[in-house]
This record gives C-alpha cells, structure tokens and sequence, in this order.
C-alpha cells in the first residue's frame, strides 16, 4: 500500500495569506495526485488532480506542484471559504488508491 | 450536473450486513467506475472498492471477504453491502463517480453499527 504523509496537520493563517500544504508518498505516485477539500458535514471536493490541473469551477488561487514523491497545494490568498480540511490522494496505485490523513487549515 | 445519492439504514446490528444504495441523476452510470469511500475518526478516508457500469469489481484487499458490489444500469443506480459488520465499520459511506480519481461525490450516509 502506498502511504500518503500529509504536513502540517494544522495550519493557522489569517485571511488573504497565502497557505503551504505539503504531501508526501512512499514509494512514488508519479503525477497521479489529487487534492480535495472537505468542510464539517460535507463531502470531500475535488481541487486539483494529476497533482497540478484544477477540477471544474475551482478557482485559480489554488494550486498544486510535484512530482513523484513531493506535493504542494498552495492557496494563494484565504479566503473565509477557504477555512477547512485538506487531503492529498494517489491514485497510481489503481486499483488501490490512499488518502493522507489531512490538514486543517484554521483561522489565525 | 451530475448528483449522487446514498440511501439505507442508518443503523446496523453487528455481525449483519450493511447494505447502501447510490442513486445517480443528471447523468449516465456509463461509460463510467464508481467507487464507494468510507470516513472514520480512527481510519481517515478509506477507499471500500469501485464497479464499472458492466459490472466488474475491485475490492480493497482489507474488505474483500466481506464486501460485493453490484450495479443496475436501467435505475442508474450501484450497490454495495458489507458483511458481518463490528463497530470498526461505524462510518460515513459516500458514493462517488471516478473520472480519473474521484471526481464527484454523494453527500455521504452516517452508519452506525451498533445492537
């Protein structure tokens, strides 16, 4: 199985920074990574996929880098919507894709 | 735009089976996988399997003795049911679509397993 290692598991940021969220995985997904974000008592929504091309209606202050082995989601400038869970997943391994254990991001 | 909708007893006794039922609106259950995802305090998000429109199932390795799933194209509608559940499989179900990873998601049913 491969292990999905997401840091920090908390993040405080005030509103209009710019937030850093890093994944790891062991041994290496190639490009096949996605971002979610998921709210209290919501689904998880799909941000980005093939670690760095943004889903539908996502908007383009989020963004996400790496490859291999290294990931990063960038949120350019919080917003108050912006203040949730964040979990990286591979899917290289298909038909067994993990998910990291998240990040929260929370209002400084 | 695609919807997805999970539906089934919120509560099940253990050693029975779990069984959900996703419904799919606005939109076709093919040419697409579909795949069913749990979330727990003590496990995060855990991947149950996926079926294709045809049929074809893959099972995570962890369930595969208790899990099935099963797919009926003129309801568009897929199903998954979980045998001799303990209070490890308490969860949130969610159903979701795959287009290259999981692309839309069912808002999610709270399953307690519990006598």
């Amino acid at each position: 199985e491969i292990v999905m290692t997401q840091s920090p598991a908390t993040l405080s940021v005030s509103p209009g920074e710019r937030a850093t969220l890093s994944c790891r995985a062991s041994p290496s997904v190639s490009n096949s990574l996605a971002w979610y974000q998921q709210k209290p008592g919501q689904a998880p929504r799909l941000l980005i996929y093939g670690a760095s091309t943004r889903a539908t209606g996502i908007p383009a202050r989020f963004s996400g880098s790496g490859s291999g082995t290294e990931f990063t989601l960038t949120i350019s400038s919080l917003q108050s919507e912006d203040f949730a869970v964040y979990y990286c997943q591979q899917y290289n391994d298909w038909p067994h894709p993990t998910f990291g254990g998240g990040t929260k991001v929370e209002i400084k | 735009q695609v919807q997805l909708q999970e539906s089934g007893p919120g509560l099940v006794k253990p050693s029975e089976t779990l069984s959900l039922t996703c419904t799919v609106s606005g939109g076709s259950i093919s040419p697409f996988y579909w795949s069913w995802i749990r979330q727990s305090p003590g496990k995060g998000l855990e991947c149950i399997g996926y079926i294709y429109y045809t049929g074809s199932t893959n099972y995570n390795p962890s369930l595969k003795s208790r899990v099935s799933m099963s797919v009926d194209t003129s309801k568009n509608q897929f199903s998954l049911k979980l045998s001799s559940v303990t209070a490890a499989d308490t969860a949130v179900y969610y159903c979701a679509r795959i287009y290259e990873t999981m692309d839309v998601w069912g808002q999610g049913t709270t399953v307690t397993v519990s006598s």
